[in-house]
């Protein structure tokens, strides 16, 4: 069973590009998390989809991100334009239905975002 | 408000040792869950190991063991017979059934 997948694994571009990173979870999981890590800090938590609805957005920082998880499927992280304390790694996670799940996250390896 | 605190920035310990990594957390809830995860470098983050606040009994996974005192909001995890795929970053985390909240994490290096 492939795991969750992301993409790109790192991206480098300049303040006021756009970047688009991908997440794919584990088929069948409805819960898919975004959170991101910046300067060795902890982990903070983003949004949280079920399927393909916005469960909690309430991390996300300001509406220069957008998130969207076409059809429950795969998900995207926008960032427009991009800003210099963005720089971080950006982890996306997956997880069954809340009412079969032990809690267990898998998560991808991360994509991590330079802006210069 | 719900927080995950780790102390330790960066540990290390010989091969073949052992070692204790420490977290404390904050949370209004009585019920919950708290784990420990680990991301080798350039790997992603796996689960070592769980444990349910409902339960006293610390829970254990071959070398990987919890020392869990609810009462003073403490999980630290200890590490026997360290080996050299241990070195990774470790996160603690804990889940109250609606978000998960992480620690800052604590790199630990295995010395050969």
């Amino acid at each position: 069973e492939a795991g969750v997948t992301q993409f790109p694994s790192h991206s480098v571009i300049e303040k006021g590009q756009t970047v688009t990173l991908r997440c794919d979870p584990i088929s069948g999981h409805d819960n898919l998390y975004w959170y991101r890590r910046v300067m060795g800090k902890e982990i903070k938590f983003l949004l949280h989809f079920v399927k393909e609805s916005k469960q909690d957005e309430s991390g996300m920082p300001n509406n220069r991100f957008l998130a969207e998880r076409t059809g429950g499927t795969y998900s995207t992280l926008k960032v427009q334009p991009a800003e210099l304390e963005d720089s971080g790694v950006y982890f996306c996670a997956s997880s069954q239905d809340r009412r079969r799940t032990n809690g267990e996250l898998f998560f991808g390896e991360g994509s991590r975002l330079t802006v210069l | 408000a719900q927080t995950v605190t780790q102390s330790q920035p960066e540990m290390s310990v010989q091969e073949a040792e052992t070692v204790t990594l420490s977290c404390t957390y904050d949370t209004s809830e009585s019920d919950y869950y708290l784990f420990w995860y680990k991301q080798p470098p350039s790997r992603q983050m796996i689960l070592v190991i769980r444990q349910e606040a409902y339960k006293q009994q610390n829970a254990t996974e071959n070398r990987f063991s919890v020392n869990f005192q609810k009462a003073a909001k403490s999980f630290s995890l200890k590490i026997s017979d360290s080996q050299l795929g241990d070195a990774a970053m470790y996160f603690c985390v804990l889940y109250n059934f609606n978000k998960f909240y992480f620690g800052s994490g604590t790199k630990l290096n295995v010395k050969p």
